[in-house]
This record gives C-alpha cells, structure tokens and sequence, in this order.
C-alpha cells in the first residue's frame, strides 16, 4: 500500500534558524513527489515536484531533496512568512492523476 | 489567471440535511479531483475526472455522496444525507493532462460543519 509518513508533526523556529523537514515514502514506484504550502483557511499551494533519486530543486529559502526513500524540505535562515503546514504528496506509476499525501508539518517561524 | 473556484466557502447544516459544492476550475484544465481533508491530515482524493469521465471514483462512499461533471468543465459534489462525521474541508483541484509538472491547482475549499 502506498504511504507517505511526514515528521515532525510541529516544528517551531526562531528566525534565521535552519532546518529541515522529512517525507518518508512506500510507493509501488515513484512518478513523482511532491511538496506543496498550505496556509490556514486556503487549499494546497504547489511548490516542487521531483521525479528522481539525487535530484534537488530550490525555491527561494526551500531547497527540496529526494532519495529512494524519503524526502527532505529544507528551510535556510526562515522568515515569519514561511510559516505554513507543508505538505508532501506521492504519486504512483499506474495510478497517474492520485495524490497520496502525508499529514502535513506544520512549521511556525518567530520573529 | 484565475485560479480554482469553488463556492461556498462556508457551509453550516444539520445532519440528515443534504449539502452541495461547486467548482469551477482552471481554464482548459481537463483533469478535475475533489478531495476531502479533515483536520490536521493531508488530503483524501475522493474522485477524479478525465473531462466528463469518473476515471477514479473508488474513495467515493457512494451511498451518500454523488458527483457530476457535465460537459467536462463545473463540477459538482453532494452529499446525502449529511452525517456528524462528514464535517471537513472539501477540496476541488484542477490539472492539465500531459504537463511537465504534474501539479495540481487547487481552490481555497470549502469547509463544511454537520451539527
């Protein structure tokens, strides 16, 4: 059964400090991964997809990593305005079009 | 470019009570999911379209809950009869078959309370 387990479920930052959010998955083969920013009382905002192990893509502050297993969201000398609950997403050759996300982190940056 | 819309944002009903939503999504987009997600969990695919086609509608709970898509572009989910547990926000996303990406669009939702 496809899953996808995100930790921690809270993270609070002072502002500058860095770092880093995990997306662990099980997928009968990955097409892609994704992460996307939800603010409270708003849907889903995309942010990155990845298709392979080793690739990297950067947004702003966000860097997004992938390896066979799991994902990482890293967050480099957060702002306030990055907090949000970040989600990450699989989706499964086979099944093209479903999302399976993980429950979310929710991260507060503090002035 | 106008993104997702859905409508209401807000709905309060009293359970047994049926309840729709609506949602318009980005032009062009032929792709249309709705997914339910309650508090503090990701989102649940409930059902997705190809045009006017249900392709996905295996999460649907079909003895309450329909949904259509005429002529591939609005679509609209409904429940009947609401029940205490189905109190959470309803999500409409809209995607472009064959796009490098995969993303999916998705509105502001719409959140519902059963009492």
């Amino acid at each position: 059964e496809d899953q996808v387990t995100q930790s921690p479920e809270a993270l609070r930052l002072q502002e500058g400090e860095s770092s880093s959010l995990n997306c662990s998955y099980t997928v009968s083969g990955l097409r892609g991964l994704f992460w996307y920013r939800q603010d409270p009382g708003k849907g889903p905002e995309f942010l990155f997809t990845l298709y392979s192990a080793g690739e990297e893509k950067e947004k702003e502050r966000l860097k997004a990593t992938l390896t066979k297993k799991e994902s990482f969201l890293h967050i480099t000398a957060p702002k306030p305005e990055d907090s949000a609950t970040y989600l990450c997403a699989v989706q499964a050759w086979g099944n093209t079009g479903k999302l399976i996300f993980g429950q979310g982190t929710t991260l507060q940056v503090k002035p | 470019e106008a993104g997702v819309v859905q409508s209401p944002r807000y709905k309060i009903i009293e359970k047994k009570q049926p309840v729709a939503f609506w949602c318009n999504p980005i032009s062009g987009h032929n792709t249309l999911y709705w997914y339910l997600q309650n508090l503090g969990q990701g989102p649940e695919l409930l059902i997705r379209y190809e045009n006017e086609e249900a392709v996905d509608d295996s999460q649907l709970p079909k003895d309450r809950f329909s949904a259509e898509r005429l002529k591939g572009v609005d679509s609209t989910l409904k429940i009947q009869p609401a029940e205490l547990g189905d109190s959470a926000v309803y999500l409409c996303a809209s995607s472009l078959a064959g796009s490098v990406s995969n993303e999916q669009f998705f509105g502001p939702g719409t959140r519902l309370t059963v009492l």
